[in-house]
Parts: structure tokens; sequence; C-alpha cells
């Protein structure tokens, strides 16, 4: 069990100016989650994918950003003309749904994102 | 719907004196609930989690939390504060898992 990885830990770029951000899950674990944490907040709920299917959006989720799994294991959140209240920390948990298991999520260290 | 309030935003305790921290939460469902730790620049990482079995539950480095319906709390408490405490703790309320919901987190500060 590696953890849950993600890269890179820290981006710097420009307003308007596209990101992408990658997500590796524990390995056996079917669900992926994407969070945002702004600075002295809790970090809010961004979206999920059961396997490859993203089951749920928050409204926080403009049109500028999407999020992809394309085969059920690594997971990539892009943002479109990057907005400086997209500066974050961008967080992705997994976690084992089954019958019995205890749901609990566990994080990765998270990608900041400054926009200059 | 499902929210949380972490009732101070800081607490600073000495240490080995106890720690309490403070957590009400609100559903409509029979919740889940958890407590995460954070510590500066790393990530969130799992102290413990009432899921409708013994209303008492006991974490990793010594926490504990009570479940308790009729307040709607679920206060996290050690009984003896150690410098490697110091952290962001945050309560969350979720329903089967399926979405994290965050208190806005309380920054423990643990003196010498």
């Amino acid at each position: 069990d590696t953890g849950v990885s993600q890269d890179p830990r820290h981006k710097i770029t420009k307003r308007g100016q596209n990101v992408t951000f990658r997500c590796d899950p524990i390995s056996e674990h079917n669900r992926l989650y994407w969070y945002r944490q702004t600075l002295g907040q809790g970090p809010e709920f961004l979206t999920y994918f059961q396997n490859e299917a993203q089951l749920e959006k928050s409204r926080l989720l403009s049109d500028r950003f999407s999020a992809e799994r394309p085969k059920g294991s690594f997971s990539t959140l892009e943002i479109q003309r990057t907005e400086q209240g997209d500066s974050a920390m961008y967080l992705c948990a997994s976690s084992l749904v089954a019958m019995g298991s205890p749901y609990e999520q566990y994080f990765g260290p998270g990608t900041r994102l400054t926009v200059t | 719907a499902q929210s949380v309030t972490q009732l101070d935003s800081h607490v600073s305790v000495s240490e080995g004196t106890p720690v309490l921290l403070r957590c009400n939460y609100s559903s409509s469902y029979s919740p889940s609930l958890f407590w995460y730790v954070q510590h500066p620049n790393k990530g969130l990482q799992l102290l413990l989690k009432y899921t409708s079995a013994a209303t008492l539950v006991k974490g990793i480095n010594g926490f504990e939390a009570e479940f308790k319906k009729s307040e709607t709390s679920f206060h996290l408490t050690k009984p003896s504060a150690h410098m490697s405490d110091a952290a962001e703790y945050f309560c969350v309320v979720t329903r089967y898992g399926n979405k994290l919901v965050f208190g806005a987190g309380t920054i423990l500060r643990v003196k010498s």
C-alpha cells in the first residue's frame, strides 16, 4: 500500500492558462474523490468516481473544471482558463466501497495551485 | 442536507493537560462521523470514525470521541496533550461515505 499520490505537488500558473492535476489512488480502491481547500477552510467536495463512472459533481465544479478517470485507476482534474479564485489546495482521496467496508477515505498530499 | 460546526477555531492547551475539541453536526439521516487531523504540509489523516456502532469511539494517538445523538455532538478528547498533537483538526459528517462534509477546522496549539 503506497498511499494516494498526487502530481504535481505545487503549480504556479498565470491567469487564463489551463492546468491539469493527476491523482493515483490506492490500488484496490474503487472510489476516487476530489476536494478543494482554501486557506482557513475545511476541504469542500468537488466530484467523485466509482470505477470510471463520475457519479456526483458539486455545484462548485464550474464548466471550466473537468475530471476524468478513464480506466478506473488514476484520475485527472483539468481547470481551463484559470482565475485567481481557483488558487487553492486540490486534494484527492480514495476509498474501497463494498459490503461491510467502512467508507473511510484516504487522502493524498494535495496539489497547491497558485494563479498569478 | 448535512453540516458540521466546529465551535472553536483555535484551542490552546499546555502539554500534559486534557484536550477538548468541540463539534456539532446536523444531518437528516443517521450520520457517519469522522475526525481528521492535518499537520503542516502533510495530508489529512483519519483519527477515528463513528458508524452507528459503539457511541464512544477510540482512535489513534490516544484520541477518542463520543457520539451524543440528543446533543448532536461528536466532541474529540485526549487526556494528556503532547507537543506532536499540534495540528489542525477537522470534524466530518457523511452519509454512506459518498462525499465528506468538513467543518471549518480547529487549530490546536500545545504549549510547553
